[in-house]
This record gives structure tokens, C-alpha cells and sequence, in this order.
């Protein structure tokens, strides 16, 4: 078992909904992603979270709206998405360390299509 | 800028075989970091290995060797003696400690579809 948890698995939602995917880990890690997975295109970052505090955005469109309560729960919040926004959203945690050493771990990720 | 580079979309083989998926990578630091990760069709992707630029020693573990060579930035993995459960997608990535080094974010490639027929 993932020691990412993400929720829903898979989500089905229209253009004009307002859905959220959540992430959970209880493995002491300092800093949380979100990852954008399309099809033939490399995973692309969108948020970071370090120690609760959003270090990055990478240019994400404002109906993604990231939240990060704490050190162990990271949310997307999804409202008014377009079809091209469908893909898998993947969720990973770390522990922040010198030099760029920090090995990620995922989430099984949150398949999301737009009609 | 960074970049990686997974010119292989799709690699199908018959198992037992040995299969190369191959990694190029851009990078204007000279301390950085190289990872592997596996995708299998569950979705999660897996953590392989992490190289550190100053180490170029190749690295084996089991059926998995690495090959990392900076003079032609790359950093490739085989596969020995492949079997079914290989079947996955694999992730090339790359974090700087420069630029990455607030937040080790990875800079992925484009993945490299492996199918491993019985």
C-alpha cells in the first residue's frame, strides 16, 4: 500500500461543477506536489508545498485552486474545468533535503475527465 | 534550461529478452540529481534509483543496472532477462540543487511505455 493516499480514484464532473481531489501522508514529510499527467507529455508540476506554504505555481490557471492545511493534507479544488483539463492528477510527498536529493513519493493518482 | 529527453515512446519485447530505455538530460548545474521511476498500470509511479552527479559509477540491482554518463548526459536503464510484471511505464527525471534545491522538485520526460509479452 501507497503511503500517498489519493481521493477520489476517478472523477467525472462537468464544466460547471465544483469537485476537490485530496491527498493524505503520514510519512513525516515536509513538502507536498501536484502533478499534472496527460497523455504524451512529460508530468507537469503545478503546485509545491513546503512546511504548509506554497513555494510554486507553475503558471496553473486560477479553476485550480490548491490548499494545504497541514503537513499532511494537500487538496486541489477544481471549479468551472475544461475538457482539455481531463488527465491524471498525481499527488506526491517528500522531505525537503540539501541539493535537490529528495526522493518523491507518489499517489496512485486521481483520474479526472471533463465532459 | 533543464530538460529530459525519453526518445523511446514504446519498446515491446519478448520476455527474457534484455531491453535498454534510454535517458538524456539538459542541465546548466554541475550538482544535480537523476532519478528512475516506474509506473505500473495502477497509476502510482515507484522510485527506482537516485544518482548524484559526482557519482558515475554504474549501478546494478538484480535484473536492474543503470549506466550514467555524463560526457553524453545519460543515463540509461537495463533490464536483464525481462519478465511480465516489467510491464509499466518508466520515468526519467532530473532535480537540480540549484534551482530545484528550495523545493527538489523533478523535472520528468515524456515516460517509455514497456510491454514484456510471455
Amino acid at each position: 500500500e501507497t503511503g500517498v493516499t489519493q481521493t477520489p480514484r476517478h472523477l467525472v464532473m462537468g464544466m460547471t461543477n465544483k469537485k476537490s481531489l485530496k491527498c493524505e501522508q503520514h510519512l513525516g514529510h515536509n513538502a507536498m506536489y501536484w502533478y499534472k499527467q496527460s497523455a504524451k507529455k512529460p508530468l507537469e508540476l503545478m503546485f509545491v508545498y513546503s512546511l504548509e506554504e506554497r513555494v510554486e505555481n507553475n503558471s496553473v490557471p486560477s479553476r485550480f485552486s490548491p490548499e494545504c492545511p497541514n503537513s499532511s493534507h494537500l487538496f486541489l479544488h477544481l471549479h468551472t474545468l475544461q475538457p482539455e483539463d481531463s488527465a491524471l492528477y498525481l499527488c506526491a510527498s517528500g522531505r525537503l533535503a540539501p541539493g535537490g536529493a529528495n526522493v518523491l513519493t507518489f499517489g496512485a493518482g486521481s483520474r479526472l475527465t471533463v465532459l | 534550461a533543464q530538460k529530459v529527453t525519453q526518445a523511446q515512446t514504446e519498446i515491446s519485447v519478448v520476455e527474457k529478452e534484455d531491453v535498454t530505455l534510454d535517458c538524456v538530460y539538459e542541465t546548466r548545474d554541475t550538482t544535480y540529481y537523476l532519478f528512475w521511476y516506474k509506473q505500473p498500470p495502477s497509476g502510482e509511479l515507484v522510485f527506482l534509483i537516485r544518482r548524484n552527479s559526482f557519482d558515475e559509477q554504474n549501478e546494478i540491482s538484480g535484473r536492474y543496472s543503470w549506466n550514467f554518463q555524463k560526457s553524453t548526459s545519460s543515463f540509461n536503464f537495463t533490464i536483464t532477462a525481462s519478465q511480465v510484471v516489467d510491464s509499466a511505464v518508466y520515468f526519467c527525471a532530473l532535480s537540480e540543487a540549484g534551482y530545484g534545491g528550495a523545493t527538489n522538485k523533478l523535472i520528468f520526460g515524456t515516460g517509455t511505455l514497456l510491454a514484456v509479452q510471455p
